[in-house]
C-alpha cells in the first residue's frame, strides 16, 4: 500500500538557520508533490508543488526538491524566522482527484 | 484574495443524527473535494466531485456519505447518521483545473459527536 513518511518529531532550529523537512513515499509515482503549511486549527495553506520531471524549484526563502529515484523530496526554508514555526505538510498529487497527505513535521523557530 | 468559506466552524451533534456542513468553493474552480483530519492525526482524502458528480472517493466515504453541488456556488457534505468516530474537522477544498493547481483549502468545520 502506499506510505507517505515525514519526521513525526518536532524540529527546533534557531531563527536565522535553514530548515530542511524530509517526505519520503512507496509504492506511488505521483505526478506531483505539493508542500503544504498547516497552522493549529486551520486548514492547510499551499505553499509550493514540484512535478515528476522537475528537480528543484524556489519560491522566495522555499526551495523544494524531487527525486523520483530514491522517492523522496526535501523541504528547505532559509533563514527562517519565527512566524515560520507551524506544521508542515507534504502531499502527493495523483493529478487531479486527491492528494495524499503525510502526517506532516512540526517547525519551531526560536528567537 | 479569493478564499473557500466553510460554515459552521463547529457542529456539536448527538450520534445517530444527520449533519450537513457547508462549503462556498472559489468561483471559478471546476473540481471540489473534501478532507478529513482527525485530531492529531494525517489529512484524509473523502471525496473529489467534478461536472456534478463524484470523480474519486476512499473508503471512509461509506453509505453513511454523500456530497451534493445544489446551487451553483455551495457543495455540502452530509452524514446521515453519525458516529463518535465521525468526529474530526472537516474540509473543503477546490482547485481551478485537474492539472498542476494547488488546492485551497477553507478553515474547516470542527464536528464533535457526542
Amino acid at each position: 500500500s502506499q506510505k507517505i513518511e515525514q519526521n513525526s518529531e518536532a524540529l527546533n532550529i534557531q531563527e536565522g538557520k535553514t530548515a530542511t523537512l524530509t517526505c519520503n513515499y512507496t509504492n506511488y509515482s505521483p505526478a506531483y508533490l505539493q508542500w503544504y503549511r498547516q497552522d493549529p486549527g486551520r486548514g492547510p495553506v499551499f505553499l509550493l508543488l514540484i512535478r515528476e520531471n522537475e528537480k528543484e524549484k524556489r519560491k522566495e526563502r522555499l526551495k523544494v526538491t524531487f527525486d523520483t529515484t530514491l522517492k523522496q523530496s526535501l523541504f528547505h526554508i532559509t533563514a527562517s524566522q519565527p512566524a515560520d514555526s507551524a506544521t508542515y505538510l507534504c502531499a502527493l498529487d495523483n493529478a487531479g482527484n486527491m492528494l495524499t497527505f503525510g502526517g506532516g513535521t512540526r517547525l519551531m523557530v526560536k528567537p | 484574495e479569493p478564499e473557500v468559506t466553510q460554515t459552521p466552524s463547529h457542529q456539536v451533534t448527538q450520534m445517530g443524527q444527520e449533519v450537513i456542513l457547508r462549503c462556498v468553493p472559489i468561483s471559478n474552480h471546476l473540481y471540489f473535494y473534501w478532507y478529513r483530519q482527525i485530531l492529531g492525526q494525517k489529512v484524509e482524502f473523502l471525496v473529489s466531485f467534478y461536472n456534478n458528480e463524484i470523480s474519486e472517493k476512499s473508503e471512509i466515504f461509506d453509505d453513511q456519505f454523500s456530497v451534493e453541488r445544489p446551487d451553483g456556488s455551495n457543495f455540502t457534505l452530509k452524514i446521515r447518521s453519525t458516529k463518535l468516530e465521525d468526529s474530526a474537522m472537516y474540509f473543503c477544498a477546490s482547485r481551478e483545473n485537474r492539472d498542476s493547481t494547488e488546492a485551497f483549502f477553507g478553515q474547516g468545520t470542527r464536528l464533535t459527536v457526542v
